[in-house]
């Protein structure tokens, strides 16, 4: 799986959209972009990925570059129950040889009031 | 909407003893995982499986560690003899087909004394 590099922290006033980058230059052909949170004290749960094309369902917007090299992630309307740790994953989603996730540092997202 | 349900939530057990850790999937879910979340470190895979047999496992999840589907609903990870460096967050994840996004439960903290 592609390695992912992510800010190890960032600021959002609430209300405010929140833009979380993600750069996967190494990302290949089959691989998707997905995106998890982790809120304190509570298991990773699953926000949205894609492929290519930009994805947008009800917890968050995805947009991928053109090159597929880089991703942000967008909470149009952050809210303090945002603040978490966000981590940007890329993987083959039908895996083969493989099927786990790997965790990096992620992002720690704080909204501010 | 269908979650992951995992008992205890804390559990303390002596260095030496036997600890089994349970998990209820999402009830339609074919592929289970556990990973676990040292504190202060990264979420890191221990195991998935599948069709009632391992289908991949980490360097950690060594002899001292099982995991069994004892019946329909339960995925139970259990660990032979508790060390201290055990001490972690286990998170069960399940997800309906490989393609698919894991969905994770909120995890049981087990504190090796």
């Amino acid at each position: 799986d592609a390695k992912t590099t992510q800010p190890t922290s960032m600021d959002c006033a609430e209300g405010r959209a929140a833009n979380l980058p993600c750069n996967h230059s190494t990302i290949s052909g089959n691989e998707y972009v997905y995106w998890y949170r982790q809120i304190h004290s509570q298991g990773p749960q699953y926000i949205i990925h894609g492929l290519k094309n930009n994805e947008t369902n009800e917890m968050a917007s995805l947009i991928i570059t053109e090159d597929r090299k880089s991703s942000t992630l967008i909470l149009p309307h952050a809210t303090l129950r945002d603040t978490a740790v966000y981590y940007c994953i890329v993987r083959v989603p039908d895996g083969g040889a493989t099927n786990k996730l790997i965790f990096g540092t992620g992002t720690l997202l704080a909204v501010q009031p | 909407e269908p979650e992951v349900t995992q008992t205890p939530s804390h559990q303390v057990t002596q260095m030496g003893q036997e600890v089994i850790l349970r998990c209820v999937p999402i009830s339609n879910h074919l592929y289970f995982y556990w990973y676990r979340q040292i504190l202060g470190q990264k979420v890191e895979f221990l195991v998935s499986f599948y069709n009632n047999e391992i289908s991949e496992k980490s360097e950690i999840f060594d002899d001292q560690f099982s995991v069994e589907r004892p019946d329909g609903s339960n995925f139970t990870l259990k660990i032979r003899s508790t060390k201290l460096e055990d001490s972690a967050m286990y998170f069960c994840a399940s997800s309906e087909v490989t393609n698919q996004p894991q969905h994770f439960g909120d995890g049981t903290r087990l504190s090796i004394l």
